[in-house]
């Protein structure tokens, strides 16, 4: 156990629905990230927020929507996502910055449908 | 950008033997950090061991060893009297800065009995 908590732990969705990611940490950690893990390619980083301020949006579709309320809650908002966004997505904190070993989640495995 | 490259994406050793897992990382940076990541089928990313680049000798933790070659760009991990438990993926990680982790596309590591 990280002290990263991700839900849900699975989840399938057809390609019109709305869902949602969560993620929390208790570890007074500064930093949170949502990396996406597909098969045969290396962990994409998403979204990076440090002090609830994202800092970080790597190219990613529209289609995700990261929310960030406080520091120990991160969200990722899906909608009208593609098959090929099907991968697990894992959630990560850090206190931030370099010297910073990242806490992962267990992800959330999603299938799009 | 930086970049870290895994050249074995699966490997095998037989229990109680020694393993090495190979990584390199290109980088014109002078200070940063690397990390040894390791997801058995629990999906959950631990850390293994980590190096800091301005420290010439290598890392250990218990059974897990690295060997870091700073000018080769090389950043190896060993693992002594391999256990059944060690299978799992293993991803290669590096930070500098302000850019959040980079990872590897991961060797799929086999103990077998």
């Amino acid at each position: 156990e990280t002290g990263v908590t991700q839900t849900p732990r699975h989840l399938v969705m057809g390609m019109t629905n709305k869902k949602s990611l969560k993620c929390e940490q208790h570890l007074g950690h500064n930093a949170m990230y949502w990396y996406k893990q597909s098969a045969k390619k290396p962990l994409e980083l998403m979204f990076v927020y440090n002090f609830k301020e994202q800092t970080e949006n790597n190219s990613v579709p529209s289609r995700f929507s990261p929310e960030c309320p406080n520091s120990s809650h991160l969200f990722l908002h899906l909608h009208t996502l593609q098959p090929e966004d099907s991968a697990l997505y894992l959630c990560a904190s850090s206190q931030g910055g370099l010297n910073t070993e990242a806490f992962f989640g267990q992800g959330t495995r999603l299938t799009v449908v | 950008a930086q970049t870290v490259t895994q050249s074995q994406p699966e490997m095998s050793v037989q229990e109680a033997e020694t393993v090495t897992l190979s990584c390199t990382y290109d980088t014109s940076e002078s200070n940063y950090y690397l990390f040894w990541y390791k997801q058995p089928p629990s999906r959950q990313m631990i850390l293994v061991i980590r190096q800091e680049a301005y420290k010439q000798q290598n890392a250990t933790e218990n059974r897990f060893s690295v060997n870091f070659q700073k000018a080769a760009k090389s950043f190896s991990l060993k693992i002594s009297d391999s256990q059944l438990g060690d299978t799992a993926m293993y991803f290669c990680a590096f930070i500098s800065g302000n850019t959040p982790l980079v990872f590897g596309k991961g060797t799929r590591l086999s103990v077998i009995a």
